[in-house]
């Protein structure tokens, strides 16, 4: 059966702590992996990462994939009250035609 | 440039009423368009999928179903709501053809059944 499982679920930090957040999955035809930041309303993208060993970087934020332990990893550092949200990972796959499957989240609360 | 517009944005229905929620996508042809649903505290749940007008595939059976009657639009609906359907409903879009791409959300629509 193919799956995203993400940890933590929940996690609390103060303004300033650097935060990773996971996500291990299973699929059959791999064709990339995403993370998404949801806020309050529609998930807003973040990266998408293809190949594994290969840093993305957005500012604080960075990720990278394992394409052989298949699984993925998102960065924050400096974490601010702004980076609270769901951060949802998603993996595209082929199986017919192109889908994406979504873990759970990790929800993040970053404290003043 | 592209951009999905989803309405309502919020809908509160009784037990057994119909629904329909719509989504369109602006600035691109043939997308492949998506329904989710996410409950509360869960991540999203593929409902349908669709790859050109008419063509819908469904993920989980249930009370729901879907129609893309043009190539840019994507309708979610059912003849009698149940109290499980409550969520938050997101249309979702990616360029087809092959192209490895991402999904690009709508606003979505939050759902009350009661």
């Amino acid at each position: 059966e193919d799956k995203v499982v993400q940890s933590p679920l929940s996690l609390v930090v103060h303004e300033g702590d650097t935060v990773t957040l996971n996500c291990s999955y299973e699929v059959t035809n791999f064709r990339s992996l995403l993370w998404y930041k949801q806020e309050k309303k529609a998930p807003t993208f973040l990266f998408m990462l293809t190949s594994s060993g290969i840093e993305k970087k957005s500012g604080r934020l960075s990720s990278i994939l394992d394409k052989k332990e298949l699984f993925s990893i998102l960065n924050i550092t400096a974490t601010q009250t702004g980076d609270s949200a769901v951060y949802l990972c998603a993996v595209a796959f082929t199986s017919g035609t192109y889908k994406y499957i979504f873990g759970t989240g990790t929800r993040l609360k970053v404290l003043a | 440039s592209q951009t999905i517009h989803q309405w309502p944005a919020t809908l509160v229905q009784p037990v057994g009423s119909p629904l329909s929620l719509e989504c369109t996508v602006e600035g691109t042809s043939n997308p492949n368009l998506y329904w989710y649903r996410q409950a509360a505290g869960r991540g999203l749940q593929l409902l349908f999928y669709s790859v050109g007008i008419g063509q819908i595939s469904s993920e989980v059976p249930q009370n729901l179903s879907a129609s893309r009657p043009q190539d840019r639009q994507f309708i979610l609906s059912s003849k009698k709501l149940l109290l499980s359907d409550s969520g938050f409903y997101l249309c979702a879009w990616e360029a087809g053809q092959g192209r490895n791409e991402k999904l690009f959300f709508g606003s979505g629509t939050q759902l009350s059944v009661l």
